[in-house]
């Protein structure tokens, strides 16, 4: 069964910085990863999607990585600002019958101004 | 397209009560899915829809949850009776088919069972 698991779990840090959060996924065997944002009492935005084939994706300040055969994915946030403000949360689809997205617990971010 | 439209965004009921969440896809998606969110357990598939077949309903946690999908355009989840651990963020998504594709989420229906 396909585990995720996301590191850390809250991260606060001052605005401006650079950031790494990390996703890890136990069955290597997918088919994409998803990152996505959600806000508080929203619903869930899509920030990048990398299928297995690829490495990595990049949009804006966002890039996220892809390395599959260790099961890992990173997101890097560049130029951190307040409205980056949020929970993200990683998802892997590994079909095999279990097709839909399985997500990870988040990762809750603040951006201090 | 107006994305995922899901309804009604907040429901607040009492235990026993029937509950039937709504959900329209984005136009010309064939493949829709109903997650649940709780604090302790994330999110979590409920069911998995493919050209409104029921294809993969493990996740379904009991006997009085059920979901339909009449046509391309309309799905529902239902729980008959409710119970006040049953309250939760409910989320619909939907994507192309083909295990390869994007999913898109709606606003999700908070639910609060009392």
């Amino acid at each position: 069964k396909q585990e995720v698991t996301q590191i850390p779990a809250a991260l606060s840090v001052p605005e401006g910085e650079n950031l790494v959060l990390n996703c890890s996924f136990t069955d290597s065997a997918i088919y994409n990863l998803q990152w996505f944002r959600q806000d508080p009492g929203k619903g869930l935005t899509s920030l990048l999607l990398i299928q297995s084939s690829q490495r990595e994706q990049t949009s804006g300040r966002l890039n996220a990585s892809l390395d599959k055969s260790s099961g890992r994915s990173t997101l890097y946030i560049a130029a951190s600002q307040p409205g980056d403000s949020a929970t993200y949360l990683c998802a892997v689809r590994s079909g095999g019958g279990a097709d839909g997205l399985t997500f990870g617990k988040g990762t809750h971010l603040i951006i201090q101004p | 397209d107006a994305g995922v439209i899901q309804s009604p965004r907040h429901e607040v009921t009492e235990m026993g009560q029937e509950v039937t969440l709504r959900c329209k896809p984005i136009s010309g998606h064939n493949s829709l899915f109903w997650y649940r969110q709780t604090m302790m357990r994330g999110l979590e598939l409920l069911i998995y829809f493919n050209n409104n077949v029921p294809i993969d309903d493990s996740g379904m946690p009991e006997d009085r949850f059920s979901a339909k999908m009449p046509n391309a355009s309309f799905s529902t989840l239902k729980i008959q009776p409710s119970e006040p651990r049953d309250s939760a963020v409910y989320f619909c998504a939907s994507s192309l088919s083909g295990l390869w594709a994007e999913a898109f989420f709606g606003q999700g229906t908070r639910l609060t069972v009392v």
